[in-house]
């Protein structure tokens, strides 16, 4: 079974600009969840999704936005980049069928200058 | 609100020396899992515990989940370079499945 898949893995964005990452889960996961990762600052929970649906929502600005469509595939979109979103953004998948056992996509890497 | 919390923050060991992390979480969890993540890398799943009380082994690396369901702690044995990363738990809420918390971690540094 295929694991979480991000793409892209790199990116470098300028100040500004806008950036959409994309997340597939695991086959079977309904759960697509996002965080933001930075040094020294651990996991920051982005928000979730299931069944098309924003479940839960973190502490970030408006800036911040996802979906996730009907195959249950997700993106994140970070609209007018700050030089502080540089981070890895990590997107996970689970269900319920699994103990709600959450896999993480290896993620991607975002700086902006 | 509910937080899920972990100590110490940062361990450095020798290398062949043991380590503990403890988690602790405000509330009831369903289950508590956890996570390695290398420098460099993204985390990846270690094991959940279900059970209350429950102790489960990985060779080196002991797991125990709290009676109370609130509290859970991993120790590695004879710690190995190949050890070094950041060790997260995370859990469900024990009856509101939605709501999924994680660790604030532990970075361990193991010298050799």
């Amino acid at each position: 079974k295929a694991g979480v898949t991000q793409t892209p893995r790199y990116l470098i964005k300028t100040r500004g600009q806008q950036v959409t990452l994309s997340c597939s889960p695991i086959s079977g996961h309904r759960s697509v969840s996002w965080y933001q990762q930075t040094p020294g600052q651990g996991l920051q929970f982005l928000f979730e999704y299931f069944s098309e649906t924003q479940r839960n929502k973190g502490n970030f600005p408006g800036r911040f936005s996802g979906r996730q469509f009907s195959n249950s595939r997700s993106e994140m979109n970070v609209s007018t980049l700050e030089l502080g979103d540089s981070a890895l953004y990590l997107c996970a998948s689970r269900s319920a069928n699994s103990g709600n056992t959450i896999y993480f996509g290896e993620g991607s890497w975002l700086t902006v200058v | 609100g509910q937080q899920v919390m972990q100590i110490p923050q940062y361990q450095h060991v020798q290398e062949g020396e043991d380590f503990t992390t403890y988690c602790n979480s405000s509330t009831t969890l369903s289950n508590i899992q956890w996570y390695k993540q290398r420098p460099g890398g993204h985390p990846v799943f270690l094991i959940q515990l279900v059970k209350s009380g429950e102790v489960k082994k990985q060779k080196r690396l002991t797991f125990q989940f709290g009676e109370a369901k609130k509290n859970s702690s991993l120790h590695i044995t004879a710690t190995q370079t190949t050890d070094v990363g950041t060790y997260f738990c995370a859990g469900p809420h024990s009856y509101n499945f939605n709501k999924f918390y994680f660790g604030s971690g532990t970075k361990l540094n193991v010298k050799p």
